[in-house]
């Protein structure tokens, strides 16, 4: 079984649907992050948590949002989707000193 | 900030060595990684430099100069299997030390 496991592996929605990506892993880590893919773009940051108290902005945040429900479990939520929020999704976990080590992607397409 | 350069795509022969090269520019410096990515799946660890050097795990070689703002991932024997994208990634040192990713080099192994 993978260590950081995402749900749902691959979606198809509709514009202004609300869609929710989750994440869970068995690593122990405490350091949880969300990332998106896109061609040409790399992977970019899209929120970040640290412990289950703490959440921050990454650098595209706008049109998403996350929730930290334990040490294990890091969500996150696009309240309205939009086409451009058609990518490759990934969870990914660290800790002080280590990688960092992802999920295997959420492939989410926005008609 | 930080800004991150590496070739877009490169092509190399199946046994042959192969070089890619990464430049950096961060207001912080706390680390350096490699990653292997397949087409469609996650991200996987090759290596982490946090001093300057080689450091050498089996085919693959990872080198950095602080000083210089540079790395470079050495791939020796070339194998077909080896035809992904590697990604460079900068951690920062600041208080939450985030791992920012370059767009990574395609890499492309024929006979």
């Amino acid at each position: 079984d993978a260590d950081v496991t995402q749900t749902p592996r691959n979606r198809i929605t509709k514009t202004g649907k609300r869609i929710m990506l989750e994440c869970s892993q068995t690593k122990g880590h405490d350091r949880m992050y969300w990332y998106r893919q896109d061609p040409g773009l790399g992977l970019r940051l899209i929120y970040y948590s640290f412990d289950v108290k703490d959440i921050n902005k990454g650098e595209i945040s706008d049109g998403y949002s996350v929730s930290r429900q334990a040490q294990a479990k890091f969500s996150l939520s696009l309240e309205s989707a939009i086409p451009n929020q058609t990518a490759l999704y990934f969870c990914a976990t660290s800790e002080p000193g280590t990688g960092v080590f992802f999920g295997e992607g959420s492939r989410l397409t926005v008609l | 900030g930080q800004n991150i350069d590496q070739p877009t795509e490169m092509t190399a022969t199946e046994g042959a060595i192969v070089q890619i090269n990464c430049t950096y520019q961060t207001s912080g410096f706390n680390g350096l990684f490699w990653y292997q990515q397949h087409a469609g799946e996650a991200p996987t660890f090759l290596s982490y430099n946090v001093l300057d050097g080689l450091e050498e795990k089996g085919r693959f070689s990872s080198f950095l100069s602080r000083s210089k703002g540079y790395s470079y991932l050495l791939l020796k024997e070339l194998q077909m299997k080896d035809s992904a994208s590697y990604l460079c990634a900068v951690k920062n040192s600041g208080g939450y030390q985030k791992v920012t990713f370059g767009i990574g080099t395609k890499l492309q192994v024929i006979p």
